[in-house]
């Protein structure tokens, strides 16, 4: 365990569900990231949390809508997903300006 | 925007021996980090080694060393006396030092390193 811990490890959900996946850190961080990790791809950059406040949203779907309640959550909310949205979640945490992340276990998630 | 550049989709290695993973990226900024990532296949992105880009000496974890080379971009990552276990995709990666989007981890594509007994 890195001391950010998410939920569940595996998700299948239908085209019509709404899910929600959980990320928690007590690593004393302030900034929380969401990453998508598809095959063949780059990670990328979902969303951005400093101080429980959404700094960056690159151009992601409403279909994905990030909640962070206080330093230590955060939450990925999930509707009418689509089948390519299937791929690995990975949620992180850091220091704001310095150092590296410390990641999750992530979760993947299979749209069906 | 920065861009990070792995060329080595794969890499293998005989145990006990040493691979040199490649990097470079791009960046108009002066200050930043420079990292190595492992993922097993476990998923767990584990950090392997850091570098400030205002140090001029080459970090060094073990068995793992970079060689970082400022003016032409370049931060290759070293793995010495190879084991079973470093057997994982290798992400390089870079996050500015300061600046309104510090907070940004730009990874390359990834190397899948393999290790041969």
């Amino acid at each position: 365990e890195t001391g950010v811990t998410q939920t569940p490890r595996h998700l299948v959900m239908g085209m019509t569900n709404k899910k929600s996946l959980k990320c928690e850190q007590h690593l004393g961080h302030n900034a929380m990231y969401w990453y998508k990790q598809s095959a063949k791809k780059p990670l990328e950059l979902m969303f951005v949390y400093s101080l429980e406040e959404r700094v960056e949203n690159n151009s992601v779907p409403s279909r994905f809508s990030p909640e962070c309640p206080n330093s230590s959550h955060l939450f990925l909310h999930l509707h009418t997903l689509q089948p390519e949205d299937s791929a690995l979640y990975l949620c992180a945490s850091s220091l704001r300006g310095s150092g590296g992340y410390t990641f999750g276990s992530g979760t993947r998630l299979t749209v069906v | 925007a920065q861009t990070v550049t792995q060329s080595q989709p794969e890499m293998s290695v005989q145990e006990a021996e040493t691979v040199t993973l490649s990097c470079t990226y791009d960046t108009s900024e002066s200050d930043y980090y420079l990292f190595w990532y492992k993922q097993p296949p476990s998923r767990q992105m584990i950090l392997v080694i850091r570098q400030e880009a205002y140090k001029q000496q080459n970090a060094t974890e073990n068995r793992f060393s970079v060689n970082f080379q400022k003016a032409a971009k370049s931060f290759s990552l070293k793995i010495s006396d190879s084991q079973l276990g470093d057997a994982a995709m290798y992400f390089c990666a870079y996050r500015a030092y300061s600046g309104g989007s510090n907070y940004k981890l730009t990874f390359g594509k990834g190397t899948l390193l393999t290790v041969n007994p």
